[in-house]
């Protein structure tokens, strides 16, 4: 099974709501990863957790506040986002750090 | 500092015909290259990588992509595109945990 799953597929949130994004993947990888994606551009790395440890944080605003709670599962918590931060958010996982890396479908955040 | 270049934003393209998508990259350290497509509503798949050996990396759909180290490049081919092949194609470069992506190629196929 190379699949990674997000929930939920779509969210809309106002911008003092608390919410959210979740990310799982049961292939056994240690790495997981959080993407943001605005409309036509690429993938920018957000998060990197390396054997449940944050080992990468791209100087992402603290309104963003990544958790892993155990091998398997990835959340995203979101509080006090804007409206710019509307946008596809990607997770990943690999074993194999950059060399092989599963993408999940996303969840496409509105934020109003 | 690792960078990629994607020349070209858009490709149109007439169904069965072949098709390039170009890409350049730039780093001081031995790199590892990768090509993704992103179908609409849908995240990333990958497509080939190149690591290290054969310069001619065979992928998945009929793709296939030539690593040049003297020019820096690593262009995707296909010899005859489908409909189906309509999608955003990103070249990324990577090392150890980090990926970073082109702006992305467009390609259309027409029937």
């Amino acid at each position: 099974d190379t699949e990674v799953t997000q929930t939920p597929k779509h969210l809309v949130m106002g911008m003092t709501n608390k919410k959210s994004l979740k990310c799982e993947q049961h292939m056994g990888h240690r790495a997981m990863y959080w993407y943001k994606q605005k409309a036509k551009k690429p993938p920018e790395l957000m998060f990197v957790y390396s054997y449940e440890k944050l080992s990468i944080n791209e100087s992402v605003p603290s309104r963003f506040s990544p958790e892993c709670p155990n091998s398997s599962l990835l959340n995203l918590h979101l509080h006090a986002l804007q409206p710019e931060d509307s946008a596809l958010y990607l997770c990943a996982s690999s074993q194999n750090g950059a060399y092989e890396q599963y993408f999940g479908p996303g969840t496409r955040l509105t934020v109003t | 500092a690792q960078s990629v270049t994607q020349l070209d934003s858009q490709v149109p393209v007439f169904e069965e015909a072949p098709v390039e998508l170009r890409c350049n990259y730039s780093s001081s350290v031995s790199v590892y290259l990768f090509w993704y497509v992103q179908y609409p509503n849908q995240g990333l798949q990958l497509l080939l990588k190149y690591l290290s050996g054969s310069t001619l990396v065979k992928g998945i759909n009929g793709f296939e992509a030539e690593f040049n180290k003297s020019q820096t490049s690593f262009h995707l081919r296909k010899p005859s595109v489908h409909i189906s092949d309509t999608a955003e194609y990103f070249c990324a470069v990577g090392n150890t945990d980090k990926l970073i992506f082109g702006t992305g190629t467009r390609l259309q196929v027409f029937p």
